[in-house]
């Protein structure tokens, strides 16, 4: 299994540039979600999936979309990158809401 | 606002010393209180996890203590190890969402 794969690794954009972080997972994981990492602000939950058609808000969603299609992949999209978008990206997934979350190895994002 | 509140913010152990990183909470909610290890340059990864009706938990060297009336919880590091060395995060979920403290940065001195 490669678990939680997350690409590009790194990515410079423009502001109002847009792009799409990828996110797979091959263990049949129902839960996925997507966290974003700012220094001395610990990991904040951007929007989260139950399942394949099926998405949901969390904590810091403005300027982020996500889509579910398929149980393996769940993608971010940044419709108009900002400078404060700048972080760290993390993509998790897991069995259930309350098992643990398996992190992919997260993307790099500077918004220029 | 942070719904976990994690301390210290740093902390430097000798080897073979005791690290200790506490974390509070509000939320009583929440269900399911797990803590991370973060190395530079790579994912969170589960560390340890404990569920409110268990006051303590012990996996090798890592322990984590509960107190569900002070809604706080800990992670004892015993005989720290160079290898320790890494930012350690404590987390709290309810409802498919996982909060997590600001996080910890461990540094073990051999």
């Amino acid at each position: 299994n490669a678990g939680v794969t997350q690409t590009p690794k790194f990515q410079v954009l423009k502001t109002g540039q847009s792009m799409t972080l990828q996110c797979a997972q091959d263990m049949n994981h129902e839960y996925m979600s997507w966290y974003r990492q700012d220094p001395g602000m610990g990991l904040r939950l951007i929007h989260y999936s139950v399942g394949a058609g099926i998405t949901d808000q969390g904590e810091v969603p403005n300027g982020y979309n996500v889509s579910r299609s398929t149980t393996e992949d769940f993608p971010l999209r940044l419709l108009s990158a900002a400078p404060s978008q700048t972080s760290v990206y993390f993509c998790a997934s897991s069995y259930s809401t309350s098992d643990w979350q398996f992190f992919g190895p997260g993307t790099r994002l500077t918004v220029l | 606002q942070q719904q976990v509140k994690q301390s210290p913010q740093s902390l430097i152990v000798q080897k073979g010393g005791i690290s200790i990183i506490n974390c509070a909470y509000e939320n009583t909610a929440f269900d399911y209180f797990p803590w991370y290890q973060q190395f530079p340059g790579k994912g969170p990864a589960l560390l340890i996890a404990i569920r409110p009706d268990v006051s303590e938990k012990k996996e090798g060297r890592f322990t984590i203590s509960f107190n569900k009336s002070a809604k706080q919880f800990s992670l004892h590091i015993m005989d720290s190890q160079p290898g320790d060395s890494a930012t350690y995060f404590c987390a709290a979920s309810y409802d498919y969402k996982l909060s997590f403290g600001a996080g910890t940065t461990v540094t073990v001195r051999a």
